[in-house]
């Protein structure tokens, strides 16, 4: 079956500017999860989302947020973009929300470079 | 927060030696994941451990929960150039709703 998809795979911004990041999941899983991930930061979590809700949120600014839509698919928007927001950011699927029903499956991620 | 701490950050072993990554929370954890991230990709999926105490193995690692379930430590016995890589943990704080990952332990092997 096809993996977790994300789009784009690579895109370059200037501060000020948003950005609009998609990730699809594994066909029948329910819920998306966010992560940054930073050289040196780890994966730092940034929200989750069962059934078109958001289940949980990490410690990042308004600035970031955001939606699943009815068939799974989400997407994450970086509003007003600062220097330090350069970063791969990874989604992740699984059946049920995540921890709690086994593994995540991270698909390649997005790296955006603001510049 | 709630945080779950791993250590080292970083090891270089050559290869043919051992290698142990250890993960440490200060609650209560439901269930630990472990994962690995080659080098320019995504992390995947190890392993899960659920039970106090349990050990699972696959092939040379070998993976421990600890009996107070605060604590799991991945083992790999005789590195090969394939394990390089970053292991991370992630753990689920029983009560919360969230997956915890550990900062990660990268792993660099000399041939």
């Amino acid at each position: 079956k096809a993996g977790v998809t994300q789009t784009p795979r690579y895109l370059i911004k200037t501060r000020g500017q948003q950005v609009t990041l998609s990730c699809s999941p594994i066909s029948g899983h329910r819920s998306v999860s966010w992560y940054q991930q930073t050289p040196g930061q780890g994966l730092q979590f940034l929200f989750e989302y069962f059934s078109e809700t958001q289940r949980n949120k990490g410690n990042f600014p308004g600035r970031f947020s955001g939606r699943q839509f009815s068939n799974s698919r989400s997407e994450m928007n970086v509003s007003t973009l600062e220097l330090g927001d350069s970063a791969l950011y990874l989604c992740a699927s699984s059946l049920g929300l995540a921890g709690r029903t086994g593994e995540l499956f991270f698909g390649e991620g997005s790296r955006l470079t603001v510049l | 927060g709630q945080q779950v701490m791993q250590i080292p950050q970083y090891q270089h072993v050559q290869e043919g030696e051992d290698f142990t990554t250890y993960c440490n929370s200060s609650t209560t954890l439901s269930n630990i994941q472990w994962y690995k991230q080659r080098p320019g990709g995504h992390p995947v999926f190890l392993i899960q451990l659920v039970k106090s105490g349990e050990v699972k193995k696959q092939k040379r690692l070998t993976f421990q929960f600890g009996e107070a379930k605060k604590n799991s430590s991945l083992h790999i016995t005789a590195t090969q150039t394939t394990d390089v890589g970053t292991y991370f943990c992630a753990g689920r704080i029983q009560g919360a709703q969230k997956l915890v990952f550990g900062q990660g332990t990268r792993l660099t092997i000399n041939p």
